[in-house]
């Protein structure tokens, strides 16, 4: 049973134009969210975080939304840079700390030059 | 820092031999995290330690795959008897968990292939 869902396998945005990728997760215990972003052959890297305590989280072109009651969480990225194109990773855990983080399959974001 | 250092970086190996992955945390990280990445099921969480302890290993797939960490600084990841279905990305995370939180730093993976 996938816990977290990321629907959309892949999405491609013109550069300089906004992304919005999106999570959706089912179990009410998580109360800590994080998006990782990977490239190939190298490992995910961290990229901003969230608590349930908050509904918006901003760091530069970078902000996560949250929203509890739908369970869904959105990642936005204004503008959209070449560089931003990778596998974005959408995570979760229930103990406000990263321990056990529950992963969703992951969007791949191309960005058109 | 170098980061959280796995290897090797690509494993070939044939059906039925042992595997051992290798990973070295970041220095003064307390938690340890294995994951393995497939196409159909993404990141999954193998198996976690905190201060070289298992926490949780209730991702590990079945009785053929283990885990230790003999002290802070090292751990391993066997796959004995090896499978073809077992060829995936296999990540090693580490993270500073208690009482400061902070997020999983992960290394760069090995990429094990079983013919």
């Amino acid at each position: 049973d996938q816990q977290v869902k990321q629907n959309s396998p892949s999405l491609s945005v013109q550069e300089g134009r906004i992304s919005i990728l999106n999570c959706d997760y089912t179990n009410s215990m998580f109360d800590y969210f994080l998006w990782y972003k990977k490239y190939p052959a190298e490992g995910p890297t961290f990229l901003i975080s969230i608590s349930s305590i908050k509904d918006k989280n901003e760091d530069g072109r970078f902000t996560v939304f949250l929203n509890k009651s739908a369970k869904h969480l959105s990642l936005h990225i204004v503008p959209s840079q070449p560089g931003d194109s990778a596998v974005y990773f959408c995570a979760a855990s229930a103990d406000f700390g990263n321990e056990k983080l529950t992963f969703g399959t992951g969007t791949r974001l191309t960005i058109i030059p | 820092d170098a980061g959280v250092i796995q290897s090797p970086r690509h494993e070939v190996t044939e059906m039925g031999q042992e595997v051992t992955l290798r990973c070295k945390p970041i220095s003064g990280h307390n938690s340890l995290f294995w994951y393995r990445q497939t196409m159909m099921r993404g990141l999954e969480l193998l198996i976690y330690f905190n201060n070289n302890v298992p926490i949780d290993d209730s991702g590990m797939p079945e009785d053929r795959f283990s885990a230790k960490m003999p002290n802070a600084s090292f751990s391993t990841l066997k796959i004995q008897p090896s499978e073809p279905r077992d060829s995936a990305v296999y990540f090693c995370a580490s993270s500073f968990s208690r009482p400061r939180n902070t997020e999983a730093f992960f290394g760069q993976g090995t990429r094990l292939t079983v013919v």
